[in-house]
């Protein structure tokens, strides 16, 4: 159940668009549909942001998208806002019936 | 509205015993894949346990198993996980989540959290 290997942090400006990576391997992210997104501010509980790589849950705004490419996953902000600036998490589904989240990114907002 | 609240969290020394209680409400509870995830102090979120709807099915992280007991009672819409043999990397808040309703691995709703910490 090792953790899914994320960029540590990033960073951007207002505007711009970035992307986030998520790899693990063929037992998860490459086995399945099922990644999933999350965001989280400090003290706060995580925020489903995407499920399922693509789908956005009603009320996440359009600006966030998701992909997936054999076994690495990735969460794209289109137009970036300082509201953006938080903790970002990836998520799996394992072969062993199992979770297993990204060891988490910070995002910056110049 | 869908509202998940922990209760349980509290000081405990290593080797003790702790049970975590989550209370559903607003949507039902037992069509629903439940989850506890935790997040050490300064640190990234941590799968503990999950059990499928009507307790199908249960489901730990290596980090947990033999120690660890989700449980839920859909009678009362409640989830628990009983924490038994605990350690100093038990130390965390613990979140519990509703799971999807049928396939699939995101959680939409989640609590606010309860606090555990074990140390002597």
């Amino acid at each position: 159940q090792s953790a899914l290997t994320q960029p540590a942090s990033v960073s951007g400006s207002p505007g711009q668009s970035i992307t986030i990576s998520c790899t693990g391997t063929s037992s998860d992210v490459g086995g399945y549909n099922y990644v999933s997104w999350y965001q989280q501010h400090p003290g706060k509980a995580p925020k489903l942001m995407i499920f399922d790589v693509s789908k956005r849950p009603s009320g996440v705004s359009d600006r966030f998208s998701g992909s997936k490419s054999g076994n690495t996953a990735s969460l794209t902000f289109s137009g970036l806002q300082a509201e953006d600036e938080a903790d970002y998490y990836c998520s799996s589904f394992t072969t062993s019936n199992t979770w297993v989240f990204g060891g988490g990114t910070r995002l910056t907002v110049l | 509205d869908v509202q998940l609240v922990e209760s349980g969290g509290g000081l405990v020394k290593p080797g003790g015993s702790l049970r975590l209680s989550c209370a559903a409400s607003g949507f039902t509870f037992s069509s629903y894949t439940m989850i506890w995830v935790r997040q050490a102090p300064g640190k990234g979120l941590e799968w503990v346990s999950s059990v499928s709807s009507y307790s199908t099915s249960k489901y730990y992280a290596d980090s947990v198993k033999g120690r660890f007991t989700i449980s839920r009672d859909d009678a009362t819409n409640s989830l628990y996980l009983q924490m038994n043999s605990l350690r100093a990397e038990d130390t965390a808040v613990y979140f519990c989540a509703r799971g999807p309703n049928g396939s699939g691995s995101h959680a939409y709703y989640w609590g606010q959290g309860t606090l555990v910490t074990v140390s002597s």
